[in-house]
């Protein structure tokens, strides 16, 4: 199985300021035949389902504010919030879809400082 | 859009056998790249891959469950079900049912649409 970690496990941040969160897996997840990093971000509200945000690791999804930015490849990916936003208080999964054996990482909750 | 939404009791017994629906709305079941998986939480923890269903019948589990696991596809309904036999306390969580979207030029994998959730709880 690919294990998926994330760091920190919480972080708070002030209105407009910066978030950053940090996944890495235990193994590769670039696919060399074609370039991609087989990785996506989810962000889940309290009582809320899952919502995909960014996959290939820096991809958008459609509909997703673009103060939310992936980077990374290989095994360290970061997440990355330019300003945050009060909607944007959450858990953060990061996930690797390189094995149809899916693995997430264990979450970073954002909170308002 | 689709919409998925899960039916099922929120408490079943131990030993006993865990069974959830999800009904495929604004959609069809038989779209080809769309995969039908189940998902789980326990309680304040993180996400688990259960296992995926396509329309054909075709299933992918995770080896963890696999012994007790049973994904199924009605497409005269629209709908896919799960069954988790000889459940424990440890099988307490919320169950989710999504959609995941294959790409057929990369082999990727995306989890698009979700359900609302299951909570099930493993209790006598």
């Amino acid at each position: 199985d690919i294990v998926m970690t994330q760091s920190p496990d919480s972080l708070a941040v002030s209105l407009g300021e910066r978030a950053t969160i940090n996944c890495k897996s235990s193994q590769s997840v670039l696919y060399s035949s074609n370039n991609k990093n087989y990785l996506a971000w989810y962000q889940q509200k309290p009582g809320q389902p899952p919502k995909l945000l960014i996959y290939w690791a820096s991809t958008r999804e459609s509909g997703v504010p673009d103060r939310f930015s992936g980077s990374g490849s290989g095994t360290d990916f970061t997440l990355t919030i330019s300003s945050l936003q009060a909607e944007d208080v959450a858990v953060y999964y990061c996930q690797q879809y390189y094995t149809t054996l899916f693995t997430f990482g264990p979450g970073t909750k954002v909170d308002v400082k | 859009q689709v919409q998925l939404q899960q039916s099922g009791p929120g408490l079943v017994k131990p030993s006993q056998t865990l069974s959830l629906t999800c009904t495929v709305a604004g959609g069809s079941i038989n779209t080809g790249g769309s995969y039908w998986s189940w998902v789980r939480q326990h309680p304040g923890k993180g996400l688990e891959w259960i296992g995926y269903i396509y329309y054909s019948g075709s299933t992918s589990y995770n080896p963890s469950l696999k012994s007790r696991l049973t994904i199924s596809v009605d497409t005269s309904k629209n709908q896919f079900s799960l069954r988790l036999s000889s459940v424990t306390a440890a099988d307490t969580a919320v169950y989710y049912c999504a959609r995941v979207l294959y790409y057929y030029d990369s082999s990727a994998y995306l989890f698009d649409f979700w359900g609302q959730g299951t909570l099930v709880t493993v209790s006598s």
